[in-house]
């Protein structure tokens, strides 16, 4: 089944101690995306990759940091997570970053930053 | 990016068509109109996109007022899964989405 998984799905850590969300799509696709989405704010971008080892900042990129190393996997990286990246998290993918092409998102990661 | 306008929300009964509205008066000749719906504790889900023409397809239709200022997404039988946050998005060159707060959909009996 084609897909975007992300694990984990519900998470809940401490100031300051890292943390990585995995991503992986299984479509081949060469666009992949993070945003989080916040009450009354929507979902934001937060990076995205063009393509293996082309990566670039969103609209809120403070405090991520992103890889992309191989085509399937793009993981988020919160280095020293701060209760203000409590949030909910999802990765997407697409063919081709291109105006016409749909996005696929993953089923989302909660997380909770005490 | 251009901006879009959706009512906050809108209420429908089972079965009955559901027309959801969307203004985009400063849109641009590139600029393609996606949908999107994000259904209660899931991640947004693709529904339809189109440029200047009609589309249809097994979800809904997207009827494009042809000064393109406007975009309507029609369901043609509202059922209760519909029921969900519907996002009208322009999308210009490059694939970044820019959501809004969308028109959030309650469909009852």
């Amino acid at each position: 089944e084609a897909q975007v998984t992300q694990n984990p799905r519900y998470l809940i850590t401490v100031t300051g101690k890292k943390l990585t969300v995995t991503c992986s799509q299984n479509m081949n696709h060469e666009y992949m995306s993070w945003y989080r989405q916040d009450p009354g704010l929507g979902l934001r971008q937060i990076y995205y990759s063009m393509n293996v080892e082309v990566t670039d900042k969103g609209d809120v990129p403070e405090g991520y940091k992103v890889s992309r190393k191989e085509k399937r996997n793009f993981p988020l990286i919160l280095e020293s997570p701060s209760p203000n990246q409590t949030s909910l998290y999802f990765c997407a993918s697409s063919p081709r970053a291109s105006e016409y092409n749909e996005q696929f998102f993953g089923p989302g990661t909660r997380l909770t930053v005490l | 990016d251009a901006k879009t306008t959706q009512p906050n929300s809108m209420e429908s009964n089972e079965e009955e068509p559901v027309h959801l509205p969307c203004n985009h008066s400063t849109i641009s000749g590139t600029d393609y109109i996606h949908w999107y719906r994000q259904l209660p504790s899931q991640g947004p889900e693709y529904v339809i996109h189109g440029l200047t023409s009609n589309v249809n397809n097994r979800m809904a239709s997207l009827a494009i007022a042809e000064d393109r200022k406007s975009s309507t997404l029609i369901l043609h039988r509202a059922t209760l899964r519909d029921a969900a946050v519907y996002y009208c998005i322009l999308r210009r060159l490059g694939a970044k989405l820019t959501f809004g707060t969308g028109t959030q959909l309650k469909v009852e009996l």
